[in-house]
């Protein structure tokens, strides 16, 4: 099956930094790649996604690029806000599977 | 629009009962609704496909005799764990996929349920 890696585990950066979280993926055939935001204790929230046929697609200050011929797929947070702080998670599918989900990168954005 | 609830938001219960949680979606028809267990600081562990009309499909090492999902509307799916031992102690969400969404895989997630076994 699918097995979805996601890095760093955690991020620190400084109000008005960039951050960047990176998954690889498994299977080629994969085509579907969503982002989510957890905050404590809450339901995740897709924040973006990016189908296989994409390369890149951004929404303000939030991007993600995806590389097929690599297997892997970024989320870029730019001009980071201490708002943005909470658990990311990437997660892969194909077609209508389920998704596999990343194990998450708590980010924290500082002040 | 794409709205999930779930419910209760929180349970605590004893050991060896059953506790029932339940999956809305409030304003699509989900033909397919997904349950999942996550533990503290850990990524969300898919348990089972609930897909309306017909039994789940249980991922690997998930007993089905032991959570019980029941999907018999386009908008309602249960999860019942029975027989709940402090192990179960989790949060259990729940996400369902717009059945009208053409071809994207998008999962919408509902907020949660703490459960605590005493």
């Amino acid at each position: 099956g699918e097995n979805v890696e996601q890095h760093p585990s955690t991020l620190s950066v400084q109000e008005g930094d960039s951050a960047v979280i990176k998954c690889t993926y498994s299977d080629s055939a994969s085509n579907y790649f969503p982002w989510y935001k957890q905050e404590l204790g809450k339901r995740p929230q897709l924040i973006i996604d990016i189908r296989s046929n994409v390369g890149e697609k951004k929404d303000q200050r939030i991007a993600v690029t995806l590389n097929k011929t690599a297997k892997h797929f970024s989320l870029h947070i730019t001009e980071t806000q201490p708002e943005d702080s909470a658990v990311y998670f990437c997660a892969a599918s194909i077609g209508w599977s389920t998704l596999t989900f990343g194990k998450g990168t708590m980010l924290l954005v500082s002040p | 629009g794409a709205v999930v609830s779930q419910h209760p938001s929180w349970v605590i219960c004893k050991s060896g009962t059953s506790v029932k949680i339940e999956c809305r979606s409030l304003d699509f028809q989900a033909t397919t609704m997904f349950w999942y267990r996550q533990f503290p600081k850990q990524s969300l562990m898919l348990m089972a496909t609930s897909n309306e009309g017909s039994k789940a499909t249980y991922e690997q090492g998930v007993e089905k005799d032991k959570f019980l999902i029941n999907h018999a509307s386009l908008t309602l799916s249960t999860l019942t764990v029975t027989s709940a031992h402090p192990e179960d102690s989790s949060f259990y969400i729940c996400s369902a996929r717009d059945g009208a969404g053409g071809q994207i895989n998008e999962q919408f997630f509902g907020p949660g349920t703490r459960l605590t076994v005493l």
